[in-house]
């Protein structure tokens, strides 16, 4: 089952516009990552924040994590074409075995020139 | 590019049939992950080979199984194939820290299964 939802499903903005992704999840966690998928592939590991950050930046992205309210952002800033793809947020919680990711059910980004 | 390989990219086959799918890791990682990814979905986790013993198993049924090897490659085994297990299959590698942490998880490109 899915850990969570992204929202929205899909977006669709302008080249040079802000991106904003939301991601929810249901329990407790080690951390959240967020992950590009181009068109059915694999995955590509964007950033990882850990459940005692609250804010994180890598490049054109801002992660944000409130374990309060169980969500997360991702703002993506000035988007560029080559930032068209599916957007996931994956949840780490420690169960004993493994670093188990669980995955949200994505957000759909197209980026127009 | 991640490192990590699979084969093969694309795979067709029948109901009640049998597949195999190969995951080569990272050079260094001694974890494998599986995870199936339906369309329109997020990938889910299949189970974990850590040290060539199974380290953690989603909701899959037995039919559903897995190998690794000494040099940390893995296999996926599904029998009995059902229509449902139409997805792409996704394996990802990571290594443990000195303290037992686990590290982020690189991702292979993917096999898709087509169960007709």
């Amino acid at each position: 089952s899915q850990q969570g939802e992204e929202d929205p499903q899909a977006l669709s903005i302008q080249e040079g516009e802000n991106a904003t992704m939301n991601c929810s999840y249901k329990t407790s966690i080690n951390n959240l990552q967020w992950y590009r998928q181009n068109s059915g592939r694999g995955l590509v590991h964007l950033i990882l924040i850990r459940s005692n950050e609250r804010e994180k930046h890598s490049g054109r992205l801002r992660v944000t994590l409130d374990t309060s309210k169980k969500s997360s952002s991702l703002l993506i800033t000035a988007s560029r074409a080559a930032d068209t793809a599916s957007y996931f947020c994956a949840t780490e919680g420690f169960t004993g075995g493994g670093n188990k990711l669980t995955f949200g059910t994505g957000t759909q980004l197209k980026v127009e020139l | 590019e991640t490192g990590v390989t699979q084969s093969p990219t694309h795979l067709i086959k029948t109901r009640g049939q049998q597949v195999t799918l190969r995951c080569s890791s990272q050079s260094g990682h001694n974890t494998v992950s599986w995870y199936q990814q339906a369309l329109g979905q997020g990938p889910q986790f299949i189970f974990q080979y850590y040290r060539e013993e199974e380290n953690g198993r989603g909701n899959f049924p037995p039919r559903f199984s897995g190998l690794q090897f000494p040099n940390y490659s893995s296999e996926l085994n599904v029998n009995a194939l059902e229509l449902d297990d139409s997805a792409l299959y996704l394996c990802a590698s990571s290594a443990t820290g000195g303290s037992g942490r686990w590290n982020e998880q690189f991702f292979g490109p993917g096999t898709r299964l087509t169960v007709l």
